[in-house]
This record gives C-alpha cells, sequence and structure tokens, in this order.
C-alpha cells in the first residue's frame, strides 16, 4: 500500500540558510499534518491543512510557512534557519474525520551547521 | 487542552519478559481518540493502534495487548514475552473532536523508551 512520502531524507543546512521539505500524502487522504520532532522529544505540531487550506496552527516559528498544492502534496519552508531548527521533520495524512488514523512519512533529518 | 503522560521514560527488560507502558491522558471532550506510535531507531513513527472514547473493548494483536480504561483515562500498552527487535520509542497521542473547521490534532506523550536485551 502506498505511504505518505517526504524528501529528501536528509537535509544539512548552514545556518542562515533556507529548506524546502515536501511530503506527499497517501492517495485521496485530504488532510496534512506537521511535526518537529527534536533530539529526544516528542513530536510537536507545527500546522496542518484540509483540502489545500490551512486548518491548523500550532507551534510554527514565523521563519517557517507551508502550503498543500492541487495534488495535495505539502511543502514545508524554512527560512533563517537556526541550530535549534535541527530536529526529524515528520509530515502525517490522513482523510478528516480521523476515520483512517495518521499516517506518518518516514521523515525529514534536518541538520543545521 | 489535551494532555498525555508517559511517566515511564525509560524501561529496561529481558527478552521474553513481559512489560506494560502506561498512557494517561486528560481531556474534557467526549469524543476523542487514543493511539499508540512506535518509533524504532531508524525514527519512522510507526502506527500501531487507533481506539475511539466510545470503545472501550480491548485488543490484542499478537503479542500487543492494549488497556483502554476511562474511568482511569489510561491507555496502556502491554507486550508479551519482549523481543530484541521491540527496542524502540513508544509514543501515546490523544487527538480531541476539533474545533468548527478545524481538524483532529494528535498530541504526544513524551514517550517511552523502551530497551530489551537479549
Amino acid at each position: 500500500a502506498a505511504g505518505v512520502i517526504q524528501s529528501p531524507r536528509h537535509l544539512i543546512k548552514e545556518k542562515r540558510e533556507t529548506a524546502t521539505l515536501k511530503c506527499y500524502p497517501i492517495p485521496r487522504h485530504d488532510t496534512v499534518y506537521w511535526y518537529q520532532q527534536g533530539p529526544g522529544q516528542d513530536p510537536q505540531f507545527l500546522i496542518s491543512f484540509y483540502e489545500k487550506m490551512q486548518s491548523d496552527k500550532g507551534s510554527i516559528p514565523d521563519r517557517f510557512s507551508a502550503q498543500q498544492f492541487s495534488d495535495y502534496h505539502s511543502e514545508l519552508n524554512m527560512s533563517s534557519l537556526e541550530l535549534g531548527d535541527s530536529a526529524l521533520y515528520f509530515c502525517a495524512s490522513s482523510l478528516e474525520g480521523v476515520g483512517t488514523g495518521y499516517t506518518f512519512g518516514s521523515g525529514t533529518r534536518l541538520t543545521v551547521v | 487542552a489535551q494532555k498525555v503522560t508517559q511517566a515511564q521514560t525509560e524501561i529496561s527488560v529481558v527478552e521474553k519478559e513481559d512489560v506494560t507502558l502506561d498512557c494517561v491522558y486528560e481531556t474534557r471532550d467526549t469524543t476523542y481518540y487514543l493511539f499508540w506510535y512506535k518509533q524504532p531507531p531508524s525514527g519512522e513513527l510507526v502506527f500501531l493502534i487507533r481506539r475511539n472514547s466510545f470503545d472501550e473493548q480491548n485488543e490484542i494483536s499478537g503479542r500487543y495487548s492494549w488497556n483502554f480504561q476511562k474511568s482511569t483515562s489510561s491507555f496502556n500498552f502491554t507486550i508479551t514475552a519482549s523481543q530484541v527487535v521491540d527496542s524502540a520509542v513508544y509514543f501515546c497521542a490523544l487527538s480531541e473532536a476539533p474545533a468548527s473547521g478545524g481538524s483532529y490534532i494528535p498530541t504526544f506523550g513524551r514517550g517511552t523508551s523502551l530497551i530489551v536485551h537479549p
């Protein structure tokens, strides 16, 4: 079965650079979520989209932005990167209503040096 | 507000032992969902189970079993006859019915690191 695809798997950036993370949800899933997991931490909710519109916002810094495109894939754009942004970034998708639960991608490991 | 507490930071057992991972949640909603995820050393989050607040029936899946008790707001996870491959961080998560126009957003506990020794 198709899963949530995230790219790239690993990314190394320097401070103050920008990064773009991509997420391709499971086909027919209409909701996408982004999470940030710091070392030894639990995943923290950043932002979600339902039918290409932002539906909820969590602890996403102003330096970050995200969108969901017409093909339902989503991108998380991160600017002015800081060392503290080094984390595992997960994308998850679901069908609205939690009927199918949340399926997470394998994550993008971002390292800021 | 919602909150998930996994009081056990790390559990260490020897293979073939049974182990229970605790999860206590707080919510004012009557409609909510509970989840368990496994995060092996490779980092991905693997879905294990989803339970809605109206279904208190316990579930068994192979060596895994879950005990949902609304009276104590707990959703504990037991691994029977643990194996080295069970070594991972296990997260309990809760999502509540959204406000109008919103989505169900899972909130995770801090996770329990399970180490199974051979």
